[in-house]
């Protein structure tokens, strides 16, 4: 079935270290999304990729890396520089940008640092 | 700028009642408006849309209708079910926007009792 998968689903993490959640879709969708979601807090968009080896910062950027080598594909990246990495993340993608478009979101993969 | 609330949960219900989850939403022009809905340790998906004013989105006995009149995109249910508990996002894109501009509501959790 299509849809999209997101691993690990549950990650542990030293401070100071790197960690890289991973994001595959087998929709055929051109627009990806990595989003952080906080109790009380909504929906927040990290990064965003339209097309193949393009990708654009969203409203909370800082401290996360992305890259999109394949469309399938849109690994993020937290890195150490990430003041408070502790969050559940999603990934979502559309087969457009445009808003009319459905957004279908993986499970989710729920980050704590120790 | 933009602006979507949601009425605050959580919001506890029994089977067979009928809910209502306000949404209000601020923006510029005609957005599109949307609810998402969350299950528990799931990702989101999208479950009713509405692109313009006075359209009616409906889905899994789920109703919403796009009020321009009163900036408002209220979810109803006549009968909820066990299975309606989760957690319900309202959600827009503004006039002539794209899906990495939508605006989230934090969310509204409700819990169905038998």
């Amino acid at each position: 079935d299509g849809g999209i998968t997101q691993s690990p689903k549950y990650l542990f993490r030293k401070e100071g270290q790197n960690v890289t959640l991973s994001c595959e879709q087998n929709l055929n969708h051109d627009a990806m999304y990595w989003y952080r979601q906080d109790p009380g807090q909504g929906l927040r968009l990290i990064y965003y990729s339209q097309i193949v080896n393009d990708f654009q910062k969203g409203d909370i950027a800082e401290g996360y890396s992305v890259s999109r080598e394949k469309k399938e594909s849109f690994p993020l990246t937290v890195t150490s520089a990430q003041k408070n990495p502790t969050a559940f993340y999603l990934c979502a993608s559309c087969a457009t940008d445009r808003p009319t478009g459905e957004l279908f979101f993986g499970e989710g993969s729920r980050l704590t640092v120790l | 700028g933009d602006s979507v609330t949601q009425m605050e949960g959580p919001v506890t219900l029994s089977e067979e009642a009928f809910l209502t989850i306000n949404c209000t939403y601020t923006a510029t022009g005609y957005p599109s408006l949307f609810w998402y809905v969350q299950y528990p340790g799931e990702g989101l998906q999208l479950l009713l849309k509405a692109t313009k004013a006075d359209d009616k989105g409906s889905n899994k006995g789920f109703e919403a209708t796009y009020r321009k009149e009163t900036t408002s995109f209220h979810l109803e249910k006549g009968s909820v079910q066990v299975s309606d508990s989760a957690v319900y996002f309202c959600a827009l894109s503004p006039n002539a926007g794209n899906n990495r501009k939508l605006i989230w509501g934090l969310g509204t959790s409700l819990a169905v009792n038998p």
